[in-house]
């Protein structure tokens, strides 16, 4: 069976604090893509990174970074410094096998306080 | 701005109703998504169609019905509408169609059914 699952259902933090938004997903394909997703107040789903399962690298852009660890399968994503735009709720999603729809966490609400 | 078209932004109708959700996907895109989020589901994949044909089918309601158009732009359908249906409705479009291709998304139509 395929999953994600984002355990952190909210997190608030103050500005400038360091946070990292959990994600583990399950599969047994060995092929396969990992997405995050930002959705901040006003409404719209935003992609931020796809990786891909033979690509362990880690990825950083601007204050963003991703952790990808086949091992532990996960994929967290930390916010360095975190700022009230940061706000939203994020999402994880998982593209595997011959299942050729996106399986999407919950999502983890994310309030970044001045 | 991803590109993605939705229209109406906002839609108030009553029980027992039919609605019609159009969508433009980012020029280029081929593929058209449909998704439902509401607060108590999250996000439910609906349908995706790949150049005019029916590609993946989630949790659609046979009251729900959609098509993509050779002009690429597609329409959703929501009939007999009840007070459960109400919820933001997303469409978003990708590349490929395939699980590695990135979806964009559209600001959402959102239903609200009295």
């Amino acid at each position: 069976a395929q999953k994600v699952t984002q355990a952190q259902t909210e997190i608030s933090v103050v500005e400038k604090e360091d946070v990292t938004l959990d994600c583990v997903y399950e599969t047994r394909d060995t092929t396969y893509y990992l997405f995050w997703y930002k959705q901040p107040p006003s409404g719209e789903l935003v992609f931020l990174i796809r990786r891909n399962s033979f690509d362990e690298q880690n990825e950083i852009s601007g204050r963003y970074s991703w952790n990808f660890q086949k091992s532990t399968s996960s994929f967290n994503f930390t916010i360095t410094a975190s700022q009230v735009v940061d706000s939203a709720v994020y999402f994880c999603a998982l593209g595997a096998g011959n299942n050729r729809k996106l399986i999407w966490g919950l999502g983890t609400s994310l309030a970044v306080n001045p | 701005d991803s590109g993605v078209t939705q229209t109406p932004k906002h839609l108030i109708t009553a029980t027992g109703q039919r609605v019609t959700l159009r969508c433009s996907p980012r020029s280029g895109d081929l593929s058209v998504y449909w998704y439902q989020q509401s607060l108590d589901q999250g996000l439910q994949f609906l349908i995706q169609y790949y150049n005019g044909e029916e590609r993946a089918k989630g949790n659609i309601l046979e009251r729900f019905s959609a098509q993509q158009f050779p002009d690429l732009h597609s329409e959703l359908n929501l009939s007999s509408l009840e007070l459960g249906d109400s919820a933001l409705y997303f469409c978003a479009s990708s590349l490929t169609g395939l699980q590695n291709s990135p979806l964009h998304f559209g600001n959402g139509t959102r239903l609200t059914v009295t």
